[in-house]
């Protein structure tokens, strides 16, 4: 069980808008910078969006990044069937002096 | 370009202990502190912990405390994590990764390493 939580899976048509949600608590998300990963299937992690909503250099601004409370959410626009993986927030916790991942997104672009 | 390239991987005996080393390279290795998360088949991220290449500091998931060291060596710029009394459900790809930002695993990751397959099997 993940201290963060997320959809095991969302799916989309190509070219449409897709969003990921991402629950946690007041000491993950609520007093900490959330960080979004993709996972490419058979490959390692990448940063995605880092404190809350910034995106990193080389990242498509079709990806983008928000908080607010103790929730995050990805989103991504214009789907394309290079966007299926997996994905996964991440937030360090204060109370388990650690970080805490969700359980990961799988999307799928239909 | 910076980069982190991880060791072959391993296939390790109930009760072994196994040491998976992290190349730096492209970046000072002493300015970043690197992370250690793992990944069992088919499952999600699993944080394990983190260390300061510079002072050698540490800090571990409590789930493995007692069980994981993570060490470096500056002189080759590496990272180690050596995980003892390994059991079947430690088989797992097993990544480092450089936090920026902040600190210790505060900050976000990027890069990772490729990633190493470890079997724990009799």
């Amino acid at each position: 069980q993940s201290v963060l939580t997320q959809p095991p899976s969302v799916s989309e048509a190509p070219r449409q808008r897709v969003t990921i949600s991402c629950s946690g608590s007041s000491s993950n998300i609520g007093n900490n910078a959330v960080n979004w990963y993709q996972q490419l299937p058979g490959k390692a992690p990448k940063l995605l969006i880092y404190y809350d909503d910034l995106l990193p250099s080389g990242v498509s601004d079709r990806f983008s990044g928000s908080k607010s409370g103790t929730s995050a959410s990805l989103a991504i626009s214009g789907l394309q069937s290079e966007d299926e993986a997996d994905y996964y927030c991440a937030a360090w916790d204060d109370r388990l002096n650690g970080v805490v991942f969700g359980g990961g997104t799988k999307l799928t672009v239909l | 370009q910076v980069q982190l390239v991880q060791s072959g991987a391993e296939v390790k005996k109930p009760g072994a202990s196994v040491k998976v080393s992290c190349k730096a390279s492209g970046y000072t290795f002493t300015s970043y502190d690197i992370n250690w998360v793992r990944q069992a088949t088919g499952q999600g991220l699993e944080w394990m912990g983190w260390m300061n290449p510079n002072s050698g500091n540490t800090g571990y998931a409590q789930k493995f405390q007692g069980r994981v060291t993570m060490t470096r060596n500056t002189s080759i710029s590496t990272a180690y994590m050596e995980l003892s009394s390994l059991r079947s459900e430690d088989t797992a790809v097993y990544y480092c990764a450089r936090v920026s930002g902040i600190g210790s695993g505060r900050g976000w990751f990027d890069p990772w390493g490729q990633g190493t397959l470890v079997t724990v099997s009799s």
